[in-house]
């Protein structure tokens, strides 16, 4: 069964400050998503990385994939107080499955 | 608005009552899921239904009853619900098997007393 684990949970960043979010998953997963979620609302679809070294940006987020190491990162440049939320990763199983991290918390600070 | 549309958002019930969530997707997608959300959890798979069949059960108890009359609309029938089944309840759709990406509507805030 898939697992993912995400560290860290929680991260408070200054402004202006660069990071990176860490997504390992147990098994084989050949496609891994990134996803936000704001208090209370739903969950926004960021990234969807389909294969081995795919890298993909949107602004100052990007999120990179690496099958070999059952590893995807997801990195913060110049973090602005509107990243602050929660972010997911999210691998595929088997079947219909899609299984979640537990979430990284991100506050940016000024 | 992502094109997923859950309701209620909010909904009280005793443990003895019978209540359904709605979700509605208007995006021509043809599978849909039903998430939970609990708080320091991560979303826990509930049921997966693609071309109205359902394909996953992640072995939910027995008073979670899904229906899925057409790939447009889901259901999670709620009776003699625990408080520990307070939680948000996300319905999502996904896009097509290729990507997997699932698009989530806002979710149903559930709270048994």
């Amino acid at each position: 069964e898939l697992k993912v684990e995400q560290n860290p949970l929680f991260l408070s960043m200054q402004e202006g400050k660069n990071y990176t979010i860490y997504c390992n998953y147990s098994t084989t997963s050949d496609r891994l998503y990134w996803y936000r979620q704001d208090p209370g609302k739903s969950l926004e679809s960021l990234f969807v990385l389909l294969s081995n070294g795919a890298v993909k940006q949107e602004g100052r987020l990007m999120a990179s994939l690496d099958t070999k190491a059952r590893l995807s990162t997801l990195h913060i440049t110049a973090a602005v107080h509107d990243l602050s939320a929660t972010y997911f990763c999210a691998g595929k199983s088997s079947g219909d499955k899609l299984t979640f991290g537990t979430g990284t918390r991100l506050a940016v600070r000024p | 608005e992502t094109g997923v549309t859950q309701t209620p958002r909010h909904l009280v019930m005793g443990m003895t009552n019978k209540k359904s969530l709605k979700c509605e997707q208007h995006l021509g997608h043809n599978a849909m899921y039903w998430y939970k959300q609990s708080a320091k959890k991560p979303l826990e798979l509930m049921f997966v239904y693609n071309f109205k069949e359902q394909t996953e059960n992640n072995s939910v108890p027995s008073r979670f009853s899904p229906e899925c009359p057409n790939s447009s609309h889901l259901f999670l029938h709620l009776h003699t619900l625990q408080p520990e089944d307070s939680a948000l309840y996300l319905c999502a759709s996904r896009r097509d098997s290729l990507t997997g990406e699932l698009f989530f509507g806002e979710g149903s805030r559930l709270t048994v007393l």
